[in-house]
């Protein structure tokens, strides 16, 4: 089974804290992606990477940033948490080949005080 | 640019009745990808049911099955005889061969089950 974890469930933070997520998958896919899903707009991609080192912006990187240093991590990082920053976040991973399903951590439900 | 529409927020359903949940989606691309996930309200992203848009008959799981209308650019999931433990946020989403493998998202639908 594919097994996609994230380092927090819950966590609370203050406003202009620099605040990491950390999501980590054991099934060597190559493709990362992080989004953020807030009640009535769905989810939402912040940003996602198809090999180490390499990312790319998805429809939301406005105020975040990410790391993909070894191919099984991939990281979200808020340099300055703001308020409207509060919401749940998701990371997922899929592989190269068909049909691309991807696979989902628990999520992080991020507040932002 | 590629849109998913689920014009449903929230729907209820008997135990034992089929139910379908709308999807309706808009892309350009001819070669693309239809996905269904389930959210319970413990958060995870359960994958359901995929259909691509080159499939020549509508993808079955199970009690699942996604009703393909592509003239209509629709991708409807039906879930038979509904249990108590489908209650759950579903969501629509497409992928665009050549596009990342990144999936667009539509709004979810809140699905409950009732006795």
């Amino acid at each position: 089974d594919v097994k996609v974890t994230q380092s927090s469930r819950y966590l609370v933070k203050r406003t202009g804290e620099k605040v990491f997520l950390e999501c980590v998958q054991d099934m060597d896919h190559e493709n990362m992606f992080w989004y953020r899903q807030d009640p009535g707009l769905g989810l939402r991609l912040i940003y996602f990477s198809y090999d180490v080192k390499m990312k790319e912006k998805g429809d939301i990187p406005e105020g975040y940033s990410v790391s993909r240093e070894k191919k099984e991590r991939f990281s979200l990082i808020l340099e300055s948490a703001s308020t409207n920053q509060t919401s749940m976040y998701l990371c997922a991973s899929s592989d190269f080949t068909g049909p691309y399903e991807q696979y989902f951590g628990p999520g992080t439900r991020l507040t932002v005080t | 640019a590629q849109k998913i529409t689920q014009t449903q927020p929230g729907m209820f359903v008997q135990e034992k009745e089929a139910v379908t949940l709308d999807c309706t989606y808009d892309t350009s691309d001819p070669s693309y990808g239809l996905f269904w996930y389930k959210q319970p309200s413990s958060g995870e992203m359960i994958f359901l049911i995929y259909q691509g848009s080159y499939d020549q008959q509508n993808a079955t799981e199970g009690r699942y099955s996604l009703n393909f209308q592509k003239a209509r650019k629709s991708a409807n999931l039906v879930i038979s005889a509904s249990q108590l433990g489908d209650s759950a946020m579903y969501f629509c989403a497409m992928r665009i061969t050549g596009g990342g493998n990144k999936l667009t998202f539509g709004t979810g639908t809140q699905l409950k089950v009732e006795l």
